[in-house]
């Protein structure tokens, strides 16, 4: 079975710094893609970044990142100039590939401080 | 525009009172999901479907029915709901399958469940 730990509940950053967020993950399966998700207080869910189990790069999308790193089954994101507007829940999320079974972690919330 | 709706966003009912809430999507995708969120546990997935007719259990089915009958509807029956079943719960929909490209769940807005 598949499994998502975030091992962080809550985290702080100072505006204009750079924050880790951390998710590792077991698995069993050779093909999976990873993907982080943003909870703003408002509730909705906004998709941010995924990363290929085969992909050789890590993955990047603006001030996202994803710090892969496959023989230590880790997926950390990386938000790089932290702004006020990051301050959310930020969820690490599994699936095989070729299905639509999608396993989630419990989330790490992040407040920005100014 | 692009978007998943759910109805109602909020709900307040009663143990045992059949509810459904409904999903829709504009987008013409194949993959629709159910999730609920319970704080320390994240979202636990439902029921997904793959297509119109083809449902499939997640993590978390018992007490819930789905059904497929359009491409674009994909709602959540709670035939005798209970207070445990209190949640708030997304609907979201993917065009391909994971892992083939860059796979974007889109999710709606949530329904925020009350189960008295």
């Amino acid at each position: 079975a598949q499994k998502i730990t975030q091992t962080q509940p809550g985290m702080f950053v100072q505006e204009k710094e750079a924050v880790t967020l951390d998710c590792t993950y077991d698995t069993s399966d050779q093909s999976y893609g990873l993907f982080w998700y943003k909870q703003p207080s408002s509730g909705e869910m906004i998709f941010l970044i995924y990363q290929g189990s085969y992909d050789e790069q890590n993955a990047t999308e603006g001030r996202y990142s994803l710090n892969f790193q496959k023989a230590r089954k880790s997926a950390n994101l990386v938000i790089s100039a932290s702004q006020l507007g990051d301050s959310a829940m930020y969820f690490c999320a599994i699936a095989t590939s070729g299905t639509y079974k999608y396993i989630f972690g419990t989330g790490t919330r992040l407040k920005v401080l100014a | 525009e692009a978007q998943v709706t759910q109805n109602p966003r909020y709900l307040i009912t009663v143990t045992g009172k059949k509810l459904t809430v409904t999903c829709s999507q504009n987008m013409n995708h194949e993959y629709m999901s159910w999730y609920r969120q319970d704080p320390g546990l994240g979202l636990r997935q439902i029921y997904y479907s793959m297509n119109v007719e083809v449902t499939d259990k997640g993590d978390v089915p018992e007490g819930y029915k789905v059904s497929r009958k359009e491409k674009r509807n994909f709602p959540l029956i709670l035939e005798s709901p209970s207070p445990n079943q209190t949640s708030l719960y997304f609907c979201a929909s993917s065009l391909q399958r994971t892992g083939y490209s860059t796979d974007t769940q889109y999710f709606g807005p949530g329904t925020r469940l009350t189960v008295l």
